[in-house]
């Protein structure tokens, strides 16, 4: 097994630009979720999925979309990227359905918005 | 919401000595508290868990244990070694019916000096 990818692991993006961070996992975990890390605050929820076809808001999802159309995939959307979205991202999955025990992480992609 | 502080936020200890980092959450509704490890430049790594119904686990060098009256929790790492070196997160999960939250610590920089 691959684990969770993600893809970029790098980018750089112009204000107002948009772009989309790709997770996909192949341990066909149903709860997937992705998470900000800045300097000092740890890991803060933005989007998470329960199964296919549900999502929810986790604590810091304004800027960003996320849809969860097949239980592999999860992109995360960013539709004007804004120089406060510099930041190391990170996607996670979990073998649990509907609960967040046991997150899988990914490798992270870092994310520059000048 | 769940608020989750950890202490201290950097800890220098001599290989062989013991580590200790706590936490302290808000929410008494919490029902799962694991704890991460992240080495630079990868993603965070699940080390250990704990549920709210058990007061203390181990897994070989490192432990935890759960005060659920007083809400902290804590991470011991016995006979340190240079590999553990790394930041490390603490969370706390509380269960919601649409789907549970992981709420982070701002995690505990560890540095074992040879």
């Amino acid at each position: 097994n691959a684990g969770v990818t993600q893809t970029p692991k790098f980018q750089v993006l112009k204000t107002g630009q948009s772009m989309t961070l790709q997770c996909a996992q192949d341990m066909n975990h149903e709860y997937m979720s992705w998470y900000r890390q800045d300097p000092g605050m740890g890991l803060r929820l933005i989007h998470y999925s329960v199964g296919a076809g549900i999502t929810d808001q986790g604590e810091v999802p304004n800027g960003y979309n996320v849809s969860r159309s097949t239980t592999e995939d999860f992109p995360l959307r960013l539709l004007s990227a804004a120089p406060s979205q510099t930041s190391v991202y990170f996607c996670a999955s979990s073998p649990y359905r509907d609960v967040s025990y046991e997150q899988y992480f990914g490798p992270g992609t870092r994310l520059t918005v000048t | 919401g769940e608020n989750v502080e950890q202490h201290p936020s950097t800890l220098s200890v001599q290989e062989g000595d013991s580590a200790v980092i706590k936490c302290t959450y808000s929410d008494s509704a919490s029902n799962y508290f694991p704890w991460y490890k992240q080495e630079l430049g990868k993603g965070p790594q699940l080390i250990i868990d704990i549920r709210s119904n058990v007061g203390e686990k181990k897994d070989q060098r490192i432990a935890v244990t759960l005060n659920k009256t007083a809400k902290h929790f804590s991470l011991h790492i016995t006979e340190t070694q240079p590999e553990d070196s790394a930041v490390y997160f603490c969370a706390a999960n509380v269960p919601k019916a649409a789907g549970n939250k992981l709420t982070f610590g701002g995690g505990t920089r560890v540095l074992v000096k040879p």
